[in-house]
């Protein structure tokens, strides 16, 4: 069975940086399209960065340049190094498998989910 | 910008009823679109890939179509375990959208 548990989510101040984890069992964190989605509160998904299986790494605009998707094939974790947190990126940030995609360099679509965290970016 | 516009935004149905869901993409995204049932407070669940693949496990009431711009989701006969809100995502560009859901309420 498939589980992705998320942990690291809290409450962070304008310009502040959080680290999100995602220990992985059932599946091969170095072997899939592991991505990272969030939803704002009462809002709709939207992705938000994907690592490919051979390292690569792809980011959404509002994110670029601040979020740095790792992974940690020994212990079978996802992170998410969020830095120069905004007020905009307070969402419930959840993990998903990628199970394929289009094209290279585009998201995948999403087979399991975890149960998501909560990051609140406020003064 | 790359937009998913899902119609309508609520729905009202009662337990039995067709229920339809329309996604439509700004540019054409073949067959590349999924759709997803998410329930308050939990994850969104896959129920359709590449436009009209049901995901192992999910009943056969629920059924897609569509390639290009417009694509639809089609539960045959609303149980009450369906009412929640759907999400289309394309994942043909960069933008992976998602559309900005569906709820489906009880009429």
């Amino acid at each position: 069975e498939v589980q992705l548990v998320e942990a690291g989510g809290g409450l962070v101040q304008p310009g502040g940086s959080l680290r999100l984890s995602c220990a992985a069992s059932g599946l091969s964190v170095s072997s899939n399209y592991m991505t990272w989605v969030r939803q704002a509160p009462g809002k709709g998904l939207e992705w938000v960065a994907v690592i490919y299986s051979g390292g690569t790494t792809f980011y959404a605009d509002p994110v670029k340049g601040r979020f740095t998707i790792s992974r940690d094939n020994s212990k079978n974790t996802l992170y998410l190094q969020m830095n120069g947190l905004r007020v905009e990126d307070t969402a419930v940030y959840f993990c998903a498998r990628g199970r394929d995609i289009a094209v290279r360099g585009t998201p995948p679509y999403f087979d399991y989910w975890g149960q998501g965290t909560l990051v609140t970016v406020s003064s | 910008d790359f937009q998913m516009t899902q119609s309508p935004s609520t729905l009202s149905a009662s337990v039995g009823d067709r229920v339809t869901i329309t996604c439509r993409a700004s540019e054409s995204v073949n067959t590349w679109l999924a759709w997803y049932q998410q329930k308050p407070g939990k994850a969104p669940k896959l129920l359709i890939y590449k436009a009209s693949n049901l995901e192992s496990g999910v009943p056969s009431r629920f059924s897609g179509s569509g390639s290009g711009t417009e694509f639809t989701l089609t539960i045959s006969s609303l149980l009450p375990d369906d009412f929640a809100t759907y999400y289309c995502q394309q994942y043909n560009t960069y933008s992976g959208t998602f559309g900005q859901g569906t709820k489906v309420e009880v009429k």
